[in-house]
């Protein structure tokens, strides 16, 4: 089974500062990865998704992410904050070859951004 | 736009009683998800289905049942329900496939409080 490790529980951040949140996953085989966020008061949604190809991941509102597979590592990285990021994120993985896309998430970590 | 609907925003229920959490998509998604959410814990994985009338055990099915009738819809039961289900309850759906490539689209949430 596979299990996502997130290293930050909060972090707080001033505006235009560089952010990086580390995931770390546990899993043998082939993965994809995920980072969702939850905004306060909306739903879950994703931010970016690695499936192949470039390990270097760009998603909205200027995230991106790199998959570096020798770490088992997958860190999301942004790199000047702004108040509107403040939110909480989540990295999962979805192992191949099994059923019905079954992710695991990580504990989450929350960011606040301060003005 | 997938759209994952949850029938409550807000419950509060008595301990004991049963209680019904209903979950709707319009996405034609094979696989639903029942989460709940806790501060420090992130997403754990109550009961999932890949499709309708099958159900599997997450990694917290205890006091818990589903009920998939429908493609679209995948409810929650709390058979009788205590004050340590209180949390937020979070609905997902995925389209089904082996590759992993299978994000989930969240339901705004269901904050359950049992007195």
């Amino acid at each position: 089974a596979q299990s996502v490790s997130q290293h930050n529980h909060h972090v707080i951040l001033s505006e235009a500062a560089s952010l990086e949140l580390g995931c770390n996953y546990s899993y043998g085989g082939t993965v994809n990865l995920f980072w969702y966020v939850q905004y306060p008061g909306q739903h879950l949604q994703l931010l970016l998704k690695y499936f192949s190809g470039d390990p270097l991941v760009k998603g909205i509102k200027g995230f991106e992410a790199e998959f570096i597979k020798s770490k088992f590592s997958f860190n999301l990285r942004k790199p000047s904050v702004q108040w509107s990021d403040t939110a909480e994120y989540f990295c999962a993985v979805n192992a191949r070859g099994t059923n019905a896309g079954k992710s695991t998430f990580g504990d989450g970590t929350t960011l606040t951004v301060k003005p | 736009d997938v759209k994952v609907t949850q029938s409550s925003r807000y419950l509060v229920k008595r301990t004991g009683e049963k209680v019904f959490l209903e979950c709707v998509q319009d996405m034609d998604h094979e696989n639903m998800f029942w989460y709940r959410q806790d501060p420090g814990l992130g997403l754990r994985l109550i009961y999932f289905s890949y499709d309708v009338k099958m159900k599997e055990k997450g990694d917290i099915p205890e006091g818990y049942s589903v009920s998939r009738e429908k493609k679209e819809r995948f409810s929650l039961i709390l058979e009788s329900a205590s004050t340590n289900q209180t949390s937020m309850y979070l609905c997902a759906s995925s389209p089904s496939g082996t590759s992993g490539n299978n994000e989930q689209f969240f339901g705004p949430g269901t904050r359950l409080t049992v007195l």
